[in-house]
């Protein structure tokens, strides 16, 4: 059964400052993982999809690295910025249209 | 940008009565999910369903649910006895048949009383 853990489970940081998230996985047969952000009470918005041949994914101030032998992905944010305060959900998928493990996630604040 | 939608955003209903939760996914995708979370808890998956088809579903998918896709468009889940522990937000879900992403509609509140 897969499982996702993500560390820390909560992060304060000041405006300016590159952070790293960190999601991990129990079996490492992984299809794909997809990083997602989430506002309070709102829905998931995907950020990055990596494929299971990928090692890495960019997009704007984003970078996610995928390791799947060690079963671990990050997730970069550079230059945060107050409006990155959310919390950022890491979910595993084991087929290609199969369901989604998702992590507990982690709780960013960047402080202005 | 096509959205997932779903409505209600919020639903109020008492113990042992039958809800409707709806969703309208993008219209080009094939794969469509329900998942559910708890407050303060994990997101957890529910059903997904292809070919008008549930192709798979979790332990708490229990007799009580079920999915259908009514039209072309819609897409709804049922709960046909609420019970307590069954207050959560629902999320429905859709993927895309080229890059595999999963598209996330808005939640539905469904508080239980």
């Amino acid at each position: 059964k897969q499982e996702v853990t993500q560390i820390p489970a909560a992060l304060s940081v000041p405006e300016g400052e590159n952070l790293v998230l960190n999601c991990s996985f129990t079996d490492s047969a992984i299809y794909n993982l997809q990083w997602f952000r989430q506002d309070p009470g709102k829905g998931l918005t995907s950020l990055l999809l990596i494929q299971s041949s990928q090692r890495e994914q960019t997009s704007g101030r984003l970078n996610a690295s995928l390791d799947k032998s060690s079963g671990r992905s990050t997730l970069y944010i550079a230059a945060s910025q107050p409006g990155d305060s959310a919390t950022y959900l890491c979910a595993v998928r084991n087929t290609n249209a199969g369901k989604s493990t998702f992590g507990d996630g982690t709780t960013l604040t960047v402080k202005p | 940008e096509p959205e997932v939608t779903q409505t209600p955003s919020h639903q109020v209903t008492q113990m042992g009565q039958e809800v409707i939760l709806r969703c309208v996914p993008i219209s080009n995708h094939l794969y469509f999910y329900w998942y559910r979370q708890i407050l303060g808890q994990k997101v957890e998956f529910l059903v997904s369903f292809y070919n008008n088809e549930i192709s798979e579903k979790s332990e708490i998918f229990d007799d009580q649910f079920s999915v259908e896709r009514p039209d072309g468009s819609n897409f709804t889940l049922k709960i046909r006895s609420t019970k307590l522990e069954d207050s959560a937000m629902y999320f429905c879900a859709g993927q895309d048949g080229r890059s595999y992403e999963q598209y996330f509609g808005p939640g539905t509140r469904l508080t239980v009383t």
